[in-house]
């Protein structure tokens, strides 16, 4: 059974880095798509971007100049660094798997809320 | 970059047919999924490759593409459909991309 959980601080300060890590239980992270999703209070879902199977990145052209992701093959983890973050970022980050264009995002993390304050 | 548009709510009586739209240029080139999210928990895939259902989702989510839109078809609908439904595709670079979400009620 896959599963996937999201950890990392709960609070970050403005201009400081956001990093969010995503730990795979269940399947290889050398296998499918490993994405970053967040959705802040009362809003919708915003695709961050993923690392691949193979370590390659693709992300949201409207974050693409403050995000990083990579893998961790010896922990089978992934992960997120967000750089010079403002209140705007303020969200529940969340960790999901898809196959690519054939399937959806089929496994998701619970999910967790990064305060942006001071 | 490519967008999705979604209607912001729908309403449908106990019983009856909902169906939710998600427009996009030429979506019908683009394989389509749609998303079940309930207050305070995380999104759960209903429909993939437009009309695909994973294991475990009821058989009366459909859904269909053509066109310009995509459209999530909840037949008999229930009182536990009542969520937030988005729909997502990719562009050309493929990148993942979210519509804004359709509220649906069940009264």
């Amino acid at each position: 059974q896959v599963q996937v959980q999201e950890s990392g601080p709960g609070l970050v300060k403005p201009s400081e880095t956001l990093s969010l890590i995503c730990t795979v239980s269940g399947v290889s992270i050398t296998t499918y798509y490993w994405n970053w999703i967040r959705q802040a209070p009362g809003r919708g879902l915003e695709w961050i971007g993923y690392t691949s199977y193979s370590g390659s990145t693709n992300y949201n052209p409207s974050l693409k100049s403050r995000v990083t992701m990579s893998l961790d093959t010896s922990q089978n983890q992934f992960s997120l660094k967000l750089t010079s973050v403002t209140a705007a970022d303020t969200a529940v980050y969340y960790c999901a798997r898809d196959q690519g264009v054939l399937g959806g995002f089929e496994y998701w993390g619970q999910g967790s809320l990064v305060t942006v304050a001071s | 970059s490519y967008e999705l548009t979604q209607p912001p709510s729908v309403s449908v009586s106990p019983g009856q047919t909902a169906n939710i739209t998600c427009s996009g240029d030429n979506l019908e080139d683009r394989y389509t999924c749609w998303y079940q999210q309930k207050p305070g928990q995380s999104p759960v895939l209903v429909i993939y490759q437009d009309t695909k259902r994973p294991s475990g989702i009821p058989g009366r989510f459909s859904g269909s593409n053509s066109g310009n839109t995509a459209t999530l078809t909840i037949g008999g609908t229930q009182a536990m459909d009542e969520a937030i439904y988005y729909c997502q595709a990719w562009d050309t670079s493929a990148a993942r991309v979210f519509g804004g979400g359709t509220k649906l009620t069940v009264l």
